[in-house]
């Protein structure tokens, strides 16, 4: 079966555009994740979707950020204005359950998008 | 909030077990442990989970001690496609997880 995917793999932007970066989680998938990954550095945790709903958005590293899901499936990660800082590889994942729980809470990562805002 | 402390980075020869150690002091009753392997330009991909004792799967091991304020994932017999970074994870039912920066191993021929 088909993985995660995203979309597009690469984004290269200016400064103070805004961009959509998408996620197609693993069918049947409920808990969707969004983490931020800057060079040589380690995962940083944006939001978790279950089902459409995301039950903590404190992640969010501004209100430039925002995500949305629908219909228990697709997720669109959306920056306005983007910033310099915001260059990084955006991470993808989705578990059959969610985080807490003894089973279904393997995520399962996506390539990636990697945006570079100029 | 159950952040983690792990080594930087770790070098080992091919053959050798290697064992990463992961500090979680403030672990909460409902929390796992949770290990995950990110090779460059790839998401990470999942190893092992425990919540107490020892985990053993056809990968590696995952050693966890009473207290649980710790946890060992230990690779048997590294080889050089072992080389990447090796996250520890705690998570809940609840939000925020947190990765940390994870550990660099380095296997040497």
């Amino acid at each position: 079966g088909a993985g995660v995917s995203q979309s597009p793999s690469n984004k290269v932007t200016e400064k103070g555009k805004d961009v959509e970066l998408r996620c197609d989680p693993i069918s049947g998938h409920t808990a969707l994740y969004w983490y931020r990954q800057s060079l040589g550095q380690g995962l940083e945790f944006l939001i978790y979707f279950q089902g459409n709903s995301a039950p903590d958005k404190s992640g969010l590293p501004s209100d430039r950020f925002s995500a949305e899901r629908t219909g228990g499936s697709v997720s669109t990660l959306t920056i306005q204005r983007t910033q310099q800082e915001d260059s990084a590889v955006y991470l993808c994942a989705s578990s059959l359950n969610g985080p807490g729980g003894w089973s279904g809470n393997e995520q399962f990562f996506g390539p990636g998008t990697r945006l570079t805002v100029l | 909030l159950a952040k983690t402390t792990q080594p930087i980075s770790m070098d080992s020869y091919e053959g050798q077990e290697v064992n990463i150690t992961c500090s979680h002091n403030n672990i909460a009753t409902n929390d796992y442990i949770t290990w995950y392997q990110q090779f460059p330009s790839q998401g990470p991909r999942f190893i092992i989970q425990g919540y107490k004792t020892k985990v053993t799967n056809e990968v590696a091991s995952l050693f966890i001690p009473a207290d649980r304020k710790s946890s060992t994932l230990s690779l048997p017999r590294v080889s050089l496609s072992d080389t990447a970074v090796y996250y520890c994870l705690v998570q809940t039912g609840a939000n925020n997880l947190f990765f940390g920066t994870g550990t660099r191993l380095t296997v040497i021929p």
